[in-house]
């Protein structure tokens, strides 16, 4: 397997245009994790998924980013309309979801950079 | 609620000397603990975890339940341990993890 895939790896992008974070987990795993990456604030659990069911979007900033998964092998994070302080690194992490066993394995990241 | 505090944001030490990352957890069930590791620009990826015991790359972890911790220790630091490390927390169902702020370590030589 070659372990949980992002696309695309950087993003820059204007102040104001929508962007689209793509996430092909682990085949097999039923639970996904978007986080986003800042010096400041650290890592920050944004939205979750189990069985592509979201269970918790609480972290999710503001209502200009949505997630979706629409099957087992593929969510999208989308910022609609960008903003300057969106800048981060945004992770994509998978895990099997079982009981005892809640290791996340994590996607190289995308560096979104808005202008 | 789940709680993770690393106290330390950037830690430094010299080559060769010891190393001790901390991490206190606050949770009522039974935890599982993990430390991650990240190297300059790259992903996170798991360290160790403390159901394992094992030892990855010199680092060692104890869960000590009394005092809430699951400190990262390694006798002898090198160049190469310097990253940024992040103590997690688990236990819940879905796999969710709560992480701590992390500590950047920095190993001069």
């Amino acid at each position: 397997d070659a372990g949980v895939i992002q696309s695309p790896r950087h993003e820059v992008t204007e102040m104001g245009q929508e962007v689209t974070l793509r996430c092909k987990p682990i085949s097999g795993h039923n639970s996904l994790f978007w986080y986003r990456q800042t010096m400041m604030r650290g890592l920050e659990l944004l939205i979750y998924f189990n069985n592509n069911v979201p269970i918790d979007d609480s972290g999710m900033p503001e209502d200009r980013f949505s997630a979706k998964m629409p099957n087992a092998s593929f969510s999208t994070l989308k910022i609609q309309p960008s903003e300057p302080r969106d800048s981060a690194v945004y992770f994509c992490a998978s895990s099997g979801g079982l009981a005892g066993n809640n290791e996340q394995f994590f996607g190289p990241g995308t560096r979104l950079t808005v202008l | 609620a789940q709680r993770v505090t690393q106290p330390e944001k950037l830690l430094s030490v010299f080559k060769g000397a010891p190393v001790e990352l901390k991490c206190n957890y606050s949770y009522s069930g039974s935890p599982e603990l993990f430390w991650y590791v990240q190297y300059s620009r790259q992903r996170l990826q798991l360290l160790l975890r403390h159901i394992s015991r094992e030892s990855i790359k010199g680092f060692t972890a104890d869960l000590n339940k009394g005092e809430t911790s699951f400190h990262l220790k390694k006798p002898f630091a090198q160049e190469e341990d310097s990253a940024m490390y992040y103590c997690a927390l688990g236990g819940t169902s879905y796999g969710k993890l709560t992480f701590g702020q992390g500590t950047i370590l920095t190993v001069h030589p």
